[in-house]
């Protein structure tokens, strides 16, 4: 039961454009979500997150949008940079998930020079 | 360098023979999470402690997988009679509080021969 959903597998962009990457959740009980990027052999790392409580974040390149309704989130990168070239990891939490998190397939990022 | 410190970052076993992962937090976070990813996957929650304590171990194998975060020293994750299914990279991750941003180590790749 995948309950946290990043359909695009991968992702190519050319610099200086934007990045979107997409994330669809089915449990509505989640009320809170994480962006983490992940370079090849290390750790994710954390970008941005969002509570249920609001519809957009932004910190500094990176925005994401939140439409509880239709169960979606998304992560804008502008400008894109090829530093930016990573995999990208949607993550969800809730009341009745405690604090574990509950992660999507990931989108590989290409961005281009 | 205070972040999640993982070690070993490579583990080769043969069927059979036990794996021993350990997990030091980053300094101040008492709350520790396990992770595991498989091939072309996305991450998969193990177990999350606080010190001394299993609070949540919904995501562990029933069998051969425990997990532990004594009051001194790193956390360890320990697989007894490995098989290749359990070829993986492992994740740990701290948060200073539940349900606070998750900070996650480098990982460690268990290869399983």
């Amino acid at each position: 039961d995948q309950q946290v959903k990043q359909n695009s597998p991968s992702l190519s962009v050319q610099e200086g454009r934007i990045s979107i990457l997409n994330c669809d959740y089915t449990n509505s009980m989640f009320d809170y979500f994480l962006w983490y990027k992940k370079y090849p052999a290390e750790g994710p790392t954390f970008l941005i997150s969002i509570s249920s409580i609001k519809d957009k974040n932004e910190d500094g390149r990176f925005t994401v949008f939140l439409n509880k309704s239709a169960k979606h989130l998304s992560l804008h990168i502008v400008p894109s940079q090829p530093g930016d070239s990573a995999v990208y990891f949607c993550a969800a939490r809730g009341e009745t998930s405690g604090s574990r998190l509950t992660f999507g397939e990931g989108t590989q990022l290409t961005v281009n020079p | 360098n205070a972040g999640v410190m993982q070690n070993p970052r490579h583990l080769v076993r043969r069927r059979g023979q036990e794996a021993r992962l350990r997990c030091s937090p980053m300094k101040g976070h008492s709350h520790v999470y396990w992770y595991r990813q498989l091939p072309e996957e996305g991450l998969k929650f193990m177990v999350y402690l606080q010190k001394e304590n299993i609070i949540d171990e919904s995501g562990m194998p029933k069998e051969r997988f425990s997990a532990e975060f004594p009051k001194e020293g790193p956390s360890i994750l320990r697989i007894q009679q490995v098989v290749r299914g359990d070829s993986a990279a492992y994740f740990c991750a701290s948060s200073w509080a539940a349900k606070n941003i998750q900070y996650f180590g480098a990982g460690t790749r268990l290869s399983v021969l």
